[in-house]
Formats: structure tokens, C-alpha cells, sequence
């Protein structure tokens, strides 16, 4: 069953403008992490974050984690063109392995 | 990319053929997947292998039959199937299986069902 689901489905920025993605779900998690996929590709780890963890940063990735209300975001900083990609959220359950993924948002970079 | 390779990377079949697709995985870990992607749906998790045994069916249809000869080697063996099959297959390992372990996935191979 879709546990993520990733608000809004579809982005358009301009390069440098920065782009905030939402995962939202719905069962206590263990940890929630951030995919990245080039069109027609395999997908790429970008982050995990724990569930103890309220907000954790890579490069130019910033993401937040708020057990309370069951979401996470994803900010990007500066965007640029090779940003352009579909992003998916995936959460891991406190009771079981699998990862448990959203529908994605996809996400284009107007240069 | 490079860590984990899938072949072929396009594949268009009869719903009479019988083919295979293919996956290596070259970072040296235990655990390999296989996924269903469909536009616009959530990726779906069909079969997972641990120390190249199978842990997980996802109620996927008799005609998909994996197979893991090795903690490196995974296939999907592929027969009378449907349009609606049609999809890209994704594969992809972890160094464990658990609940901490980051996914790592090929470039998935593009399956067209006429």
C-alpha cells in the first residue's frame, strides 16, 4: 500500500530559484529517505534521515522530518538545470524493511 | 549507476515469448530487489533475496519467476505475459537487509508487451 505521498506532483522553476518538495505518510517509520530519478532511469540515494532526526543536510539538499504531523520535506538551494528530475520519497516502517514509496514529484528546472 | 547494471536496457516481447532480463550488482552487497515501475504509480516491490535467498513474493503472477545464483547475479524470467506488464523493471541491492540500509539501483530495463 502507498504509504509516501509527495506534494505537489509536478514542479516548474526557474535555474537559482530554490525547489521545497513534501512527503507525507501515514505509519510510525524508522527512517525516511529521498530518491532522485533521471527521466526513464534507475534511481539515485540522495538522504536518509531517522526518526530522531529532525532535519538533516547534504550539499545543497536540506531535508526536514516532523514525526508529529507525518511529513518530511526536501529542499533544494539554487537549482540548476541538471536538477531536473522526478524525486521520490520512500519511508522504512519501525516493523518492517521494505521501503514504502510515493508517487513522486516531478520536478523541471527552466534554465 | 555503474554499481549495479541491468540488461538489456529496452526489451519489446510477444505475450507468447520467454525472455530474461538480467542484473549485477558490483558493490559487494547481500540484498538485491526487484521493482515495478508504471507511470505515475508507485514503484512496487516484487521480489527480494537475501545471501541469495528469496524472502519476499509480493503476490507478484506465476509468470514473472525470478532466480539468484549468487549474492551478485539476479534475473527475472519472463513468460506469457500481458500489455499491462508493460513497465520499467527495476533492480536494485542493499548491503544488508534492513531497516537502515540505503537502496542502490540500475538503469532499469524497459519492458513493452505487444
Amino acid at each position: 500500500s502507498q504509504q509516501g505521498e509527495e506534494d505537489p506532483q509536478a514542479l516548474s522553476i526557474q535555474e537559482g530559484e530554490n525547489a521545497t518538495m513534501n512527503c507525507s505518510y501515514k505509519t510510525s517509520i524508522n527512517n525516511l529517505q529521498w530518491y532522485r530519478q533521471n527521466s526513464g532511469r534507475g534511481l539515485v540515494h540522495l538522504i536518509l534521515i531517522r526518526s530522531n532526526e529532525r532535519e538533516k543536510h547534504s550539499g545543497r539538499l536540506r531535508v526536514t522530518l516532523d514525526t508529529s504531523k507525518k511529513s518530511s520535506s526536501l529542499l533544494i538551494t539554487a537549482s540548476r538545470a541538471a536538477d531536473t528530475a522526478s524525486y521520490f520519497c520512500a519511508t522504512v516502517p519501525d516493523s518492517n524493511y521494505q521501503l514504502i514509496w510515493g508517487a513522486g514529484t516531478k520536478l523541471i528546472i527552466k534554465p | 549507476e555503474t554499481g549495479v547494471t541491468q540488461t538489456p536496457r529496452h526489451l519489446v516481447m510477444g505475450m507468447t515469448n520467454k525472455k530474461s532480463l538480467k542484473c549485477e550488482q558490483h558493490l559487494g552487497h547481500n540484498a538485491m530487489y526487484w521493482y515495478k515501475q508504471s507511470a505515475k504509480k508507485p514503484l512496487e516491490l516484487m521480489f527480494v533475496y537475501n545471501f541469495k535467498e528469496q524472502t519476499e513474493n509480493n503476490s507478484v503472477p506465476s509468470r514473472f519467476s525470478p532466480e539468484c545464483p549468487n549474492s551478485s547475479h539476479l534475473f527475472l524470467h519472463l513468460h506469457t505475459l500481458q500489455p499491462e506488464d508493460s513497465a520499467l523493471y527495476l533492480c536494485a541491492s542493499s548491503q544488508e537487509l534492513g531497516i537502515v540500509y540505503e537502496q542502490y539501483f540500475g538503469p532499469g530495463t524497459r519492458l513493452t508487451v505487444t
